[in-house]
């Protein structure tokens, strides 16, 4: 079965600097890989999709790649504030195009000042 | 565009009660609202999907009987914890898929503490 694995559990770094999170899937390749943010006791927030034919996709200072080879993705956060911290939580679909998703435990990232 | 609410954001219960938690998409239809259940520093579990006007499908090791779903409208899911116990104490999220929209598309509630007494 599908497993995402999001190894670090959390990362911290200063302000201003570049965040890389990393998602690794075990099994198929998805279709496409997912995104979000979570703040404490909330829901998750989309951020990014990207789809298995993409290698890159960005959106004001995130950027998102996708490597159906090593079985990867990174999420990068440039010049990083500490209104950035949260945690980030990767997903990926399975069963077809149900849209049901797996989604990894997630990396806190705390930006300090 | 796109919120989906939830309510009430914390409950605590006691144990053998059922506790009732209520699922809303407020400017969109959803054909589609699926349940997860998250532990503290787990990720987000899918319980189960459920289609307007049909019965739920509940994944693999989810009881039917205790986590009772009706999807009675577009617009209104609702999830029932039945004789809810102490391990059930969990965050429980909904999200909703818009009719007609691309099936990766989900939009997350903010989720309901369930404390369990």
């Amino acid at each position: 079965s599908q497993k995402i694995e999001q190894n670090s559990e959390a990362l911290n770094i200063q302000e201003g600097k570049t965040a890389t999170l990393t998602c690794n899937y075990t099994n198929y390749s998805p279709a496409y890989l997912q995104w979000y943010r979570q703040d404490p006791g909330r829901g998750p927030v989309f951020l990014l999709l990207i789809r298995e034919n993409e290698k890159e996709k960005r959106k004001e200072r995130l950027k998102v790649t996708f490597d159906t080879t090593l079985k990867q993705s990174l999420f990068h956060i440039t010049a990083s504030q500490p209104a950035d911290s949260a945690t980030y939580l990767c997903a990926v679909n399975y069963g077809g195009s149900q849209g049901n998703l797996i989604f990894g435990k997630g990396t806190k990232l705390s930006v300090k000042p | 565009g796109a919120v989906v609410s939830q309510h009430p954001s914390r409950v605590i219960c006691k144990s053998g009660t059922s506790v009732k938690i209520e699922c809303r998409s407020l400017d969109f239809q959803a054909t589609t609202m699926f349940w997860y259940r998250q532990f503290p520093k787990q990720s987000l579990m899918l319980m189960a999907t459920s289609n307007e006007g049909s019965k739920a499908t509940y994944e693999q090791g989810v009881e039917k009987d205790k986590f009772l779903i009706n999807h009675a409208s577009l617009t209104l899911s609702t999830l029932t914890v039945t004789s809810a116990h102490p391990e059930d104490s969990s965050f429980y999220i909904c999200s909703a898929r818009e009719s007609g929209r691309a099936f990766y598309e989900q939009y997350f509630g903010p989720g309901t503490r369930l404390t369990v007494t």
